[in-house]
């Protein structure tokens, strides 16, 4: 157990619906990153936040946002959903030792 | 794009040590080496990093060659458990920085 918490394990939604995912980074850790898992792209950083400010952004669409909140859990918003983002979605969260450790992930299945 | 490359997949007796190498030999001075495992579809685990020492955990040693530009992640007694994905990472010693995954290594225990 790496002490980051996921909600929702799995999510099934029909194209064109918006989705929220939640992350609960463990206790004292200031940054939460987010990724992506497909099956043809692997695993890639989506965004990262820093104590509540984003810090760095990677493969993200439009379509998607993140933020994290005063008490540090994150959120990512999937809006505008296609097939193409049926994925498993991962966040990490760190201290500034910088070692990041993995939820068990949200699996979004889009219909 | 990751800067490491890995051995697509690799088998191994249960029981004996398994060794995963890992190139990369365009590793800067300030980088380091981060190795993940990743066990069906289960949110990556961390098992290691190092600068330039060899280090040992409860879990694995890392072993990396002096002039820096490969290493070795040895499991030193492999078991059913240990089937996963392995991912060789380096990265930045200095700031929060995101993960570049790339395809890993498929190590497969076989009893």
């Amino acid at each position: 157990d790496s002490g980051v918490t996921q909600t929702p394990k799995h999510l099934i939604t029909a194209t064109g619906q918006r989705v929220t995912l939640r992350c609960s980074p463990r206790s004292g850790d200031l940054s939460v990153y987010w990724y992506q898992q497909s099956l043809d792209q692997g695993l890639q950083f989506l965004i990262q936040y820093y104590n509540g400010e984003e810090r760095a952004k990677g493969n993200i669409l439009e379509r998607f946002s993140a933020q994290q909140f005063p008490d540090l859990h994150s959120e990512l918003n999937l809006s505008s959903l296609e097939l193409g983002d049926s994925a498993l979605y991962f966040c990490a969260s760190a201290t500034n030792q910088e070692t990041q450790y993995f939820g068990p992930g949200t699996r979004l299945l889009v219909l | 794009d990751a800067k490491t490359t890995q051995p697509t997949s690799m088998d191994c007796a249960e029981g004996r040590a398994a060794n995963l190498p890992c190139n990369h030999s365009t590793i800067s001075g300030n980088e380091y080496v981060y190795w993940y495992r990743q066990i069906h579809s289960q949110g990556p685990q961390y098992i290691i990093h190092g600068l330039k020492n060899n280090e040992t955990n409860e879990m694995a040693s890392l072993i990396i060659t002096e002039d820096r530009k490969s290493s070795t992640l040895i499991l030193p007694h492999a078991t059913l458990r240990d089937t996963a994905v392995y991912y060789c990472i380096v990265r930045p010693a200095s700031g929060n920085t995101p993960l570049v995954f790339g395809k890993g290594t498929r190590l497969s225990v076989i009893a």
